[in-house]
Parts: structure tokens; sequence; C-alpha cells
């Protein structure tokens, strides 16, 4: 299995609401990484766990919260969005973080903010 | 600071052209990896290359090839014989050795590819 899967692959909610974006690899990689990207833009680093650990955080506004239940999932929870959060999220995986490892992205959730 | 230019925002070519796609870089690492990926519509990042600071050989892949110049920190990409296919964006990206898995990806150039 070469593949990082994301569900949903499009989501709609409001700005109330509470969602999930969830990431799945059984490549056994220790990294991985969530990106936003919005349209026409190159994407952006949001978070880096590495062996399930946050390593890195973007200065990301707290509505956005990472967790890494195990070395093979990878969530996203989104609470009280603003319509700008509007965009494609990214997941990816590398075998390690750093070291220049190659990056298995997954296709994205298109996220649209109402 | 890390950077990564793609001065071509936009490039439109007809079917069977050899197309190049440049891309500048800027680090102050001195062990680093240099990628490039293609974005079809459909979102997903396709890998086409990584390679680190240390090789600067050229490599080719059927019709892609990547022309890789510390001496100038570019790591072009030129399509021969494009086909419809090949049209996408295309990210060129850098990843610093001891960046903890950062990857920062230059402006992207969306490549259009008419038959």
């Amino acid at each position: 299995d070469t593949e990082v899967t994301q569900t949903p692959k499009h989501l709609v909610m409001g700005m109330t609401n509470k969602k999930s974006l969830k990431c799945e690899q059984h490549m056994g990689h220790r990294a991985m990484y969530w990106y936003k990207q919005k349209a026409k833009k190159p994407p952006e680093l949001m978070f880096v766990y590495s062996y399930e650990k946050l390593s890195i955080n973007e200065s990301v506004p707290s509505r956005f919260s990472p967790e890494c239940p195990n070395s093979s999932l990878l969530n996203l929870h989104l609470h009280a969005l603003q319509p700008e959060d509007s965009a494609l999220y990214l997941c990816a995986s590398s075998q390690e973080s750093g070291q220049g490892y190659g990056y298995t992205f997954g296709s994205g959730t298109r996220l649209t903010v109402v | 600071a890390q950077k990564v230019t793609q001065a071509q925002t936009e490039i439109s070519v007809v079917e069977k052209e050899d197309v190049t796609l440049d891309c500048v870089y800027e680090t102050r690492d001195t062990t680093y990896y240099l990628f490039w990926y293609k974005q079809p519509p459909s979102g997903e990042l396709v890998f086409l290359i990584r390679r680190n600071s240390f090789d600067e050989q050229n490599e080719i892949s059927g019709r892609y090839s990547w022309n890789f110049q510390k001496s100038t920190s570019s790591f072009n990409f030129t399509i021969t014989a494009s086909q419809v296919v090949d049209s996408a964006v295309y990210f060129c990206a850098l990843s610093g050795y001891n960046q903890g898995g950062k990857l920062i990806f230059g402006q992207g150039t969306e490549l259009s590819v008419k038959p």
C-alpha cells in the first residue's frame, strides 16, 4: 500500500459546526503533515507530526486542532471556522521528518465554509 | 531563510513542443533536497523527482528531464514532446536537512498543452 487516503473528499460546513478531516497511511511512515492550499496558490505547511508527537505548528489558529492517535492516522479537527478557511487540505507522509525523505500526498479534502 | 522561485506563472504550448519550467532556490543549508510535483486539476500532488544537494547529475525519465546546477541555484524541468496529459500545475519545492520536514513550495507554473 503506497497511498495516503484522505476522507472526506469534499466537506461543506457552517461556521458553527464541528467537523474532522481524516488521513491514513500504511507505509510505516513516521512523519505526517497537514498542508493548506488556497486556489491558485502553493500548499502551505500547517502541522508536522513526528513519531506521533507534534513537532511543528506553523502558528495555525486554534480553530484547527490536529491529532495523531497512532502512527497510521492523522486527524484535523475543525471548529468555528471562517469562510476564508475554505481551501484544499492536503495530508502527506514521509518515512521520517527532515533528511529529505520523499513525501507522499493524499488527494486532499476540499473544504467549503459557509 | 529558504525560498523557491518559479518565475513562470503560466506557460502555453502546442502538443509535441518541448517546454522548460524554471526553478530557482535560496537556502543557507549545505544539505538540502529539491523536489518537483505535478498537480492535475483533480488536486493530488504527484511526486516526480527528488534530488539531494550533493548529487548534481542530471536525470532523464522518459520525456521528463531535470537540470540541477548548484552554481546558479537552479533546478529546471524539461518536458520533451509535450502531450495534452501534461497539462497541470507544476511545483518545485525545497526541504532543508534540519528543517523538521518542512517543504517550501514555489508559486507553481501552470502548464497548458493544447492539441
